[in-house]
């Protein structure tokens, strides 16, 4: 079947580098973030969160960025590996709302070359 | 993934024909959603619940309905199946994030393909 990869943006990086992925964020009410990954065949598996009182944050070899003021958010994988590729979504809601409703973008796919 | 199960993994059906995905739930969340994944559209909300017998509209609700009589189960039906509704559904459960930073959890989805 068709996978969810085809038509997204794409990036290559060599095994090694570092990985930047980058998402434009809708709604300016937005106050918390979530990158997912998304391994063919898989549902979507959280990787990191960021509320908007900050403008960055880092777990094991990712960091997330915030910048409120143009929208974006950013997603870097420091010594991407092989098991690092895959589809990434970026996902906004309102923090404590009543439903706790995600928008997610439409997701990059991540390609790394040993 | 562990505490939810979406079921049929993959369907085939027919044009015009109603169609019930189902998404069980072991972790007691208050939450559940559906949604679609098409190339090019990223995860689209279809409906989702906010309690038993709460339920709401998503971003693509129409040709779909919903129903949750208990906790932990989420049924979604497509009560006349057509070829714009091929995709892959996505179950997912969280509970309020006033309570913790966790985002959702999604199960391994459903492929339906209606010809």
């Amino acid at each position: 079947g068709e996978s969810v990869g085809l038509h997204l943006p794409t990036l290559s990086v060599q095994e090694g580098d570092n990985s930047i992925i980058n998402c434009a964020y809708s709604n300016s009410a937005s106050d918390y973030f979530i990158w997912y990954k998304q391994e063919s065949g898989k549902g979507p598996q959280f990787i990191i969160d960021i509320r908007s009182n900050m403008d960055k944050r880092q777990g094991q070899r990712v960091t997330v960025l915030l910048n409120k003021t143009v929208k974006h958010l950013s997603l870097q994988i420091a010594a991407t590996q092989p098991g690092d590729s895959a589809v990434y979504f970026c996902a906004e809601t309102y923090y404590g709302g009543a439903t706790n409703k995600l928008i997610f973008g439409t997701g990059t796919l991540l390609a790394v070359q040993p | 993934d562990a505490g939810i199960t979406q079921s049929p993994r993959h369907k085939v059906t027919e044009t015009g024909t109603p169609v019930t995905l189902r998404c069980h739930q072991t972790e007691n969340h208050r939450y559940m959603y559906w949604y679609r994944q098409d190339p090019g559209h990223g995860l689209r909300l279809i409906h989702y619940s906010y309690g038993v017998k709460d339920t709401d509209k998503g971003e693509v609700s129409d040709g779909y309905s919903v129903s949750r009589s208990k906790t932990e189960d989420f049924l979604l039906t497509l009560e006349s199946a057509t070829s714009s509704q091929t995709s892959v559904y996505f179950c997912a459960i969280s509970e309020p994030m006033r309570d913790r930073d966790v985002g959702y959890t999604f199960g391994s989805g459903t492929r339906l393909t209606v010809v």
